[in-house]
């Protein structure tokens, strides 16, 4: 079956760093990968989306990168504030189905 | 501008009583989506419904039913609640096609059932 993984340990890190979140997945080959970010109380947040075709994809701060070949995408955050604490999660979608599957979502947490 | 808007915000059952969760999107979108997000289990995609008239089930639909009653509007019914039924429940809707546009959440329902 279809499984996606994320750290599911919290991520800590130092204000000005930059965080690095990884998403495998296996058993499925996605056309399209999206990040959300979702606050304590609050609802998922889209961020990014990337395309299979993209290697990299950026927004301020933010960069994703889609490696087909690892079934495996990084999502960077550069000079994190602590403002950038939250869950970020993960969703590889085929486009094909009409269900986007979510992964556990990792815990950043930057310290001032 | 509204969003996805979920009601209620919370709610307490009692084992066996039912109820019916609601949500209405002011996009115009035509896919929506409940899921139930579970402490250590992330988000679980219990029924979507690509387009007005349709539905289809998750990963775990059991002891849960959806009626899209229009464009705007898609209800999440528990017919008789059980413990394991305990969750936060998100509707999302969707613009374009599944996977390849971004999905608009609500703040979600935090059903209990004791």
């Amino acid at each position: 079956s279809q499984k996606i993984e994320q750290n599911s340990e919290a991520l800590n890190i130092q204000e000005g760093k930059t965080a690095t979140l990884t998403c495998n997945y296996t058993n499925y080959s996605p056309a399209y990968l999206q990040w959300y970010r979702q606050d304590p109380g609050r609802g998922p947040v889209f961020l990014l989306l990337i395309r299979e075709n993209e290697k990299e994809k950026r927004k301020e701060r933010l960069k994703v990168t889609f490696d087909t070949t690892l079934k495996q995408s990084l999502f960077h955050i550069t000079a994190s504030q602590p403002a950038d604490s939250a869950t970020y999660l993960c969703a590889p979608g085929s486009g094909n189905t009409g269900k986007l599957i979510f992964g556990q979502g990792t815990t950043l947490q930057v310290k001032p | 501008n509204a969003g996805v808007t979920q009601t209620p915000k919370f709610q307490v059952l009692k084992t066996g009583q039912s109820m019916t969760l609601q949500c209405a999107q002011d996009m115009n979108h035509n896919s929506m989506y409940w899921y139930r997000q579970d402490p250590g289990m992330g988000l679980r995609l219990i029924y979507y419904s690509a387009s007005e008239g349709t539905t289809d089930k998750g990963e775990v639909p059991n002891g849960y039913n959806v009626s899209r009653l229009n464009k705007r509007e898609f209800s999440l019914r528990l017919e008789s609640a059980a413990p394991s039924q305990t969750s936060v429940y998100f509707c999302a809707s969707s613009g374009g096609k599944v996977g390849a546009t971004p999905l608009h959440f609500g703040n979600g329902t935090r059903l209990t059932v004791t």
